[in-house]
């Protein structure tokens, strides 16, 4: 069964620092990893798709990166603001068309 | 406005008693999930389906039940063989595996 791990389980920063998530998956069999954002009592936003061919995606001041071989996909957001405090949660496809999700990074950016 | 519908919001569920949780899609996507949060877990799938009536038991299948007989729509029912059934449901819909998968905004089921 595939394990999908976050390390660190929270992460506090000042304001305007860049920082990264990681997200490592036990079997690289996969189709694609997504990272997801969740505000606390709402639904998860989808922020960033990789597909297993390739090595990352950016989207404005996020950037995901996806080392299949090793199971290990990174979150680097740049600049950080206030407004970027969530749960940030990631989660690998495999066959069958099932998500595996990890337990997320919860994020506190300090004004 | 694209994308999926989950009602209620809140849920109050009395002991012994079964409650149905909506999800609508109007993404015409053929996949749709049904999955579990609580604090400190990660998300627990109970159901999906891959296609119009049909669906497969997820991870924690046991006490709920679904049905799917129309694309847009994928209701979860929470029965009373459901021991534990306080928490936060999410559902999903994806068109295919190589593409994003989009979440509702979720149900929050509470026991009294």
């Amino acid at each position: 069964k595939q394990e999908v791990t976050q390390i660190p389980a929270a992460l506090s920063v000042p304001e305007g620092e860049n920082l990264v998530l990681n997200c490592s998956f036990t079997d690289s069999a996969i189709y694609n990893l997504q990272w997801f954002r969740q505000d606390p009592g709402k639904g998860l936003t989808s922020l960033l798709l990789i597909q297993s061919s390739q090595r990352e995606q950016t989207s404005g001041r996020l950037n995901a990166s996806l080392d299949k071989s090793s199971g290990r996909s990174t979150l680097y957001i740049a600049a950080s603001q206030p407004g970027d405090s969530a749960t940030y949660l990631c989660a690998v496809r495999r066959t069958g068309n099932q998500f595996y999700f990890g337990t997320g990074t919860s994020l506190t950016v300090i004004p | 406005d694209g994308g999926i519908t989950q009602s209620p919001k809140y849920l109050f569920r009395k002991e012994g008693q079964n409650v149905t949780l909506s999800c609508e899609q109007n993404l015409n996507h053929d996949a749709m999930y049904w999955y579990r949060q609580d604090p400190g877990q990660g998300l627990r799938l109970i159901y999906y389906s891959q296609i119009v009536n049909d669906f497969q038991k997820g991870d924690i299948a046991e006490g709920y039940s679904v049905s799917r007989e129309k694309k847009e729509s994928f209701p979860l029912t929470v029965t009373s063989a459901q021991k534990n059934p306080t928490a936060f449901y999410l559902c999903a819909s994806s068109s295919d595996t190589n593409t994003e998968a989009f979440f509702g905004q979720g149900t929050r089921l509470t026991v009294v």
